[in-house]
């Protein structure tokens, strides 16, 4: 039973570029969540979705940023022209239930925009 | 606002010490709260505790939540060198709400 699966695992992007990461829950999860990882802090929530639904965006920033989750395929979030602070860790999680729990982390997406 | 709060921050501690862990929350509701430990990769889940006073045990790792006061320790017995990591404390509010997650404990063991 394959765990999270993230890739790309590192991405290097120049300012004003798209960036895009993707993951594959947990087989039989069908709830996603993504947090940003900055150096030297905690983890920060981003988005909760479940299939085709974004259940929680209130991490998201407004502009620039979007995520996805469709009825086939991995879930996707999208950073568009990126800017150096978005030079971070991207963990996806995803778990079997509702509302959190127990979350099974993939192992990253570290973007570095230069 | 709800919030978690983990001390200490840091710790660096020798092969063979016991280290507590402490973890305490502000939250207006409480479904359970979950341990997590990160090495360089992803987090891993140690723990979830939903009732107060019953400890969850795992090897050397143990932890026990309490309700009342509102907080959780996690202990290590005879750390190693591999326990060195950050170790993360999370609370679930339910309701379908994110979680909240606190900054984490970064341990070091030093042989």
């Amino acid at each position: 039973n394959a765990g999270v699966m993230q890739n790309p695992r590192h991405l290097v992007r120049r300012r004003g570029q798209e960036a895009r990461l993707r993951c594959s829950p947990m087989k039989g999860h069908s709830h996603v969540y993504w947090y940003r990882q900055l150096p030297e802090e905690g983890l920060k929530f981003m988005v909760y979705l479940q299939k085709e639904n974004i259940i929680d965006e209130s991490g998201m920033p407004k502009e620039r940023f979007s995520a996805e989750f469709p009825k086939e395929g991995p879930s996707i979030l999208r950073i568009q022209q990126v800017v150096r602070g978005d030079s971070a860790a991207y963990f996806c999680a995803s778990s079997s239930r509702q509302g959190h729990g127990e979350l099974f982390f993939g192992e990253g997406s570290r973007l570095t925009v230069l | 606002e709800d919030k978690v709060v983990q001390s200490p921050l840091s710790l660096v501690v020798h092969e063979g010490d016991t280290v507590t862990l402490n973890c305490s929350y502000e939250v207006t509701n409480f479904r359970s709260l979950l341990w997590y430990k990160q090495e360089k990769k992803a987090p891993t889940f140690l723990f979830m505790l939903t009732s107060s006073g019953i400890e969850k045990k795992s090897g050397r790792l143990s932890s026990i939540l309490d309700k009342k006061e509102l907080f959780s320790i996690l202990n290590i017995t005879a750390t190693q060198t591999g326990d060195s990591a950050i170790y993360l404390c999370a609370v679930d509010p339910g309701n379908n709400r994110k979680l909240i997650w606190g900054l984490g404990t970064s341990l070091a063991v030093n042989p």
